[in-house]
């Protein structure tokens, strides 16, 4: 079975530039969410998505911050326009139903911005 | 004050020793407590979940003390394969899988 998988692993942008990130969940979980490590950090919270419905966005950091997961399958994450202050790893997870709180992480996108 | 507070060591052990991390957090609400395992530039993978009456998954050992706000990991009889950096998570009341980490306790088991 494959995991969570997420593209790209890495990526270079520019200040002021626009990433999108993507995340593969496990196929048939309905949760998915999204963590990020920033440099020196802990990992943090970013949201949570049951099916396509955003169910806790609360971690987002700000409006440059765009997550979307239409169909309930894959989802994206948009950072328009990147700061220096978003690079980090950013983390997607999955887990199958509510009340599974085992969560499946995928090896995450390094995104630095320069 | 963190959330979630660890100390980030490192801990560096010979092969077959016995080690323990300790871990806090200040929300006396958090319901749900994990150890998770970190290898270098990989994603965070459950070790194991932790009970108030403690529980054991071969060489390790969870325990959990409510009214210290405690959490402790014990890792017996030390693997090379052990090295790794041992993250202390709470999940925080009201949120489902809003997860709290720790910075992380770093294990280096040498021969």
């Amino acid at each position: 079975e494959a995991g969570v998988t997420q593209f790209p692993s890495h990526s270079v942008i520019e200040k002021g530039q626009t990433v999108t990130l993507r995340c593969d969940p496990i196929s048939g979980h309905d949760n998915l969410y999204w963590y990020r490590r920033v440099m020196g950090k802990e990992i943090k919270f970013l949201l949570h998505f049951v099916k396509e419905s955003k169910q806790d966005e609360s971690g987002m950091p700000n409006n440059r911050f765009l997550a979307e997961r239409t169909g309930g399958t894959y989802s994206t994450l948009k950072v328009q326009p990147a700061e220096l202050e978003d690079s980090g790893v950013y983390f997607c997870a999955s887990s199958q139903s509510w009340g599974d709180e085992k969560l499946f992480f995928g090896s995450g996108t390094q995104l630095s911005v320069l | 004050r963190k959330e979630v507070e660890q100390d980030p060591g490192p801990f560096n052990v010979p092969e077959g020793a016995t080690v323990a991390f300790n871990c806090t957090y200040s929300n006396s609400a958090s319901q749900s407590f994990f150890w998770y395992r970190q290898d270098c530039r990989k994603e965070p993978k459950l070790l194991m979940s932790v009970y108030s009456s403690g529980n054991e998954d071969g060489r390790f050992t969870a325990q959990l003390n409510r009214a210290s706000q405690y959490i402790s990991l014990l890792i017996r009889d030390s693997k090379l394969s052990d090295s790794a950096t041992y993250l202390c998570v709470v999940n925080i009341p009201g949120g489902y899988n809003k997860l709290i980490f720790g910075a992380g306790t770093r294990l280096a088991v040498h021969p």
